[in-house]
């Protein structure tokens, strides 16, 4: 079966550019959550979906960052306009149901410079 | 809400030795409790998990955990570790019948000495 499905693997943009990251989860979840990865900061949730509905959005950073979900087989998660400390690796999970583990994409590596 | 704490952020051990990493929670309540593995440049592989039941937990590659309450502790272990579990673990807790969130330690980053 495939497993979540990121893209791009890394970008490297300059800050002020827009930034879109994709994520395509295992086909059947109903739930799908975007992270971000930092040192500093570690393992953040920034939103999570299920259903396609936005249901908990309290870890996005600021009005920078929005995720949609337009059908069950996709969703992005767009930085615009992009800043350096923006610069993380971010990972799409999906989940079945409520009792199930997450299943995690290998990331987007994001450099802002 | 819940919060988890992992107390080593690295450790380093010799192939073949035994292994434990440490994972405290906070919950009110029962929660569910994840291993979760990640090697470099690769997204997070699950190694075990606990929802109810028998409170040792049997995951891949040979490791399980075990489920303390009166602890509220969820420690990893594997009997022999081999070069290859060299990697970062992260111990994550989810709320039974609540917020259908994560909440994910720092991370143990794991060396293993030929």
């Amino acid at each position: 079966d495939a497993g979540v499905i990121q893209s791009p693997r890394h970008e490297v943009t300059e800050m002020g550019q827009e930034v879109t990251l994709r994520c395509k989860p295992i086909s059947g979840h109903n739930s799908l959550f975007w992270y971000r990865q930092t040192m500093m900061r570690g393992l953040e949730l920034l939103i999570y979906f299920n259903n396609n509905v936005p249901i908990d959005d309290s870890g996005m950073p600021e009005d920078r960052f929005s995720a949609k979900m337009p059908n069950a087989s996709f969703s992005t998660l767009k930085i615009q306009p992009s800043e350096p400390r923006d610069s993380a690796v971010y990972f799409c999970a999906s989940r079945s149901y409520s009792n199930q583990p997450q299943h995690f994409g290998d990331g987007t590596r994001l450099s802002i410079l | 809400a819940q919060s988890v704490t992992q107390p080593d952020i690295h450790i380093t051990v010799s192939e073949g030795a035994s292994l434990e990493l440490r994972c405290n929670y906070s919950y009110g309540a029962t929660p569910y409790l994840f291993w979760y593995v990640q090697s470099p440049g690769q997204g997070l592989q699950l190694l075990l998990k606990y929802f109810s039941g028998d409170t040792l937990v049997q995951g891949i590659k040979g490791f399980e955990a075990e489920f303390k309450r009166s602890q509220s502790s969820f420690n990893l272990r594997k009997p022999s570790v081999h070069w290859s579990d060299a990697a970062e673990y992260f111990c994550a807790v989810g709320a039974q019948g609540g917020s259908e969130k994560l909440v994910f330690g720092k991370g143990t980053k794991l060396t293993v000495n030929p």
